[in-house]
């Protein structure tokens, strides 16, 4: 039960805005979006991560919608090298549970040349 | 080390037997965590260490799955009398406080360890 929803794949070519959605209709008000991402046969690395506000950070922009039953990561130049499936979680901030990501399927990105 | 380090990358072992699995955290990192990635699937939860206790142990699949973490530092996953559905890729990642310590902590994974089952 990943409590997110995302496409299953996107393709977005070099040097373009890569958008990738996510939608979490049943967010509680204590629970944060975050993001991560894998390159292939690599763990898991964290982007970025918000609860209300827009964010930003060297690798990506959050946008979170007003009801923040939707975000939106955005890598604004995406290069080859962001080949990967990207992970939208909902999380607790602190306290039980909040050590427990659980991952969906992603959305696999592939950056065509 | 600078980053979390997980041996071996890759254990090929015949049903049956049992397999150990190394996590090294990053240094100073007291929260532990381990995860299982079967192919094409997502991660899957197994353990989460605060130092070295275990609270929530829920995710191990059964009774032949057991993780021990000794020194607040090292970490072991051991799989008994493997099955060939233990088969899949093992992830640790460590953090620095963990759940109740600081809020929103980034989790560092490892490059995970390739389990395949014969």
């Amino acid at each position: 039960d990943a409590k997110t929803t995302q496409p299953p794949s996107m393709d977005c070519a070099e040097g373009r805005a890569a958008n990738l959605p996510c939608n979490h209709s049943t967010i509680s008000g204590n629970e944060y979006v975050y993001w991560y991402r894998q390159i292939h046969s690599q763990g898991p690395q964290y982007i970025i991560h918000g609860l209300k506000n827009n964010e930003t950070n060297e690798m990506a922009s959050l946008i979170i919608t007003e009801d923040r039953k939707s975000s939106t990561l955005i890598l604004p130049h995406a290069t080859l090298r962001d080949t990967a499936v990207y992970y939208c979680i909902v999380r607790v901030g602190r306290g039980a549970g909040s050590y427990q990501l659980t991952f969906g399927k992603g959305t696999k990105l592939s950056v065509i040349p | 080390g600078a980053g979390v380090s997980q041996s071996p990358s890759n254990k090929v072992t015949e049903k049956g037997k049992d397999v150990e699995l190394r996590c090294d955290p990053i240094s100073g990192h007291t929260a532990l965590y381990w995860y299982r990635q079967s192919l094409g699937q997502g991660l899957e939860f197994l353990i989460y260490f605060q130092g070295n206790s275990a609270p929530d142990k829920s995710g191990l699949p059964s009774d032949r799955f057991s993780a021990e973490r000794t020194g607040g530092s090292v970490s072991t996953l051991t799989i008994q009398r493997t099955q060939q559905e233990d088969s899949a890729v093992y992830l640790c990642a460590s953090s620095l406080r963990g759940e109740n310590k600081r809020t929103n902590e980034k989790l560092f994974f490892g490059s995970g360890t390739q389990l395949s089952v014969l």
